[in-house]
């Protein structure tokens, strides 16, 4: 079974600091990746980016960047230079790459995100 | 850009009543899911569906729930008898590969039981 834990319900960033919003997770499987989310008040989910279990390097994606630390179990999404436009819910989430295994994606409970100018 | 998308965008129904979501995933994308989402809540797996039929599905996804895909670029969501307890956001998701480095969402359906 996999499980995400997102620890912080709300976080609060000054306009154009960078933020950390933390995820760890828990899997028995040998490879997997993680996502990120944005889910604005709208309501669509927005995908971020993506982080494999094998891969090297940290993702990045402009202004989001994944700092992964497999010992850890940990996926925290960074955010450089936020923007008012970047308040919103994100989520973490995990999908087993094992092969045969189920392919949904596991969510934690997201971090509420407010940008203050 | 490819987009998934969801119609309706809300829907009110009554109690009892059969409602039917409708998605249409990305043009190439093979693997198709719902998932849903109870207000204030996480985001939760209901089905999956390969080549015309379920792959994975959770203990949400009872009798009640139904998936299809009628024709070449539709993908539905039916649920038959509707709940006070159904009411929740439900999103359509599609991806090219079963463990894909993405899965891309449509905007959501709104879906209100009264």
């Amino acid at each position: 079974a996999q499980k995400i834990t997102q620890t912080q319900p709300g976080m609060f960033v000054q306009e154009k600091e960078a933020v950390t919003l933390d995820c760890t997770y828990d899997t028995s499987d040998p490879s997997y990746g993680l996502f990120w989310y944005k889910q604005p008040s709208s309501g669509e989910m927005i995908f971020l980016i993506y982080q494999g279990s094998y891969d090297q390097q940290n993702a990045t994606e402009g202004r989001y960047s994944l700092n992964f630390q497999k010992a850890r179990k940990s996926a925290n999404l960074v955010i450089s230079a936020s923007q008012l436009g970047d308040s919103a819910m994100y989520f973490c989430a995990m999908r087993s790459l094992t092969s045969g295994s189920a392919r949904q994606l596991t969510f934690g409970s997201g971090t509420q995100l407010t940008v203050l100018p | 850009e490819p987009e998934v998308t969801q119609t309706p965008s809300h829907q009110v129904t009554q109690m009892g009543q059969e409602v039917i979501l409708r998605c249409v995933p990305i043009s190439n994308h093979l693997y198709f899911y719902w998932y849903r989402q109870i207000l204030g809540q996480k985001v939760e797996f209901l089905v999956s569906f390969y080549n015309n039929e379920i792959s994975e599905k959770s203990e949400i996804f009872d009798d009640q729930f139904s998936v299809e895909r009628p024709d070449g670029s539709n993908f539905t969501l039916k649920i038959r008898s509707t709940k006070l307890e159904d009411s929740a956001m439900y999103f359509c998701a599609s991806s090219l590969r079963p463990q894909g480095t993405e899965a891309f969402f449509g905007q959501g359906t709104r879906l209100t039981v009264v």
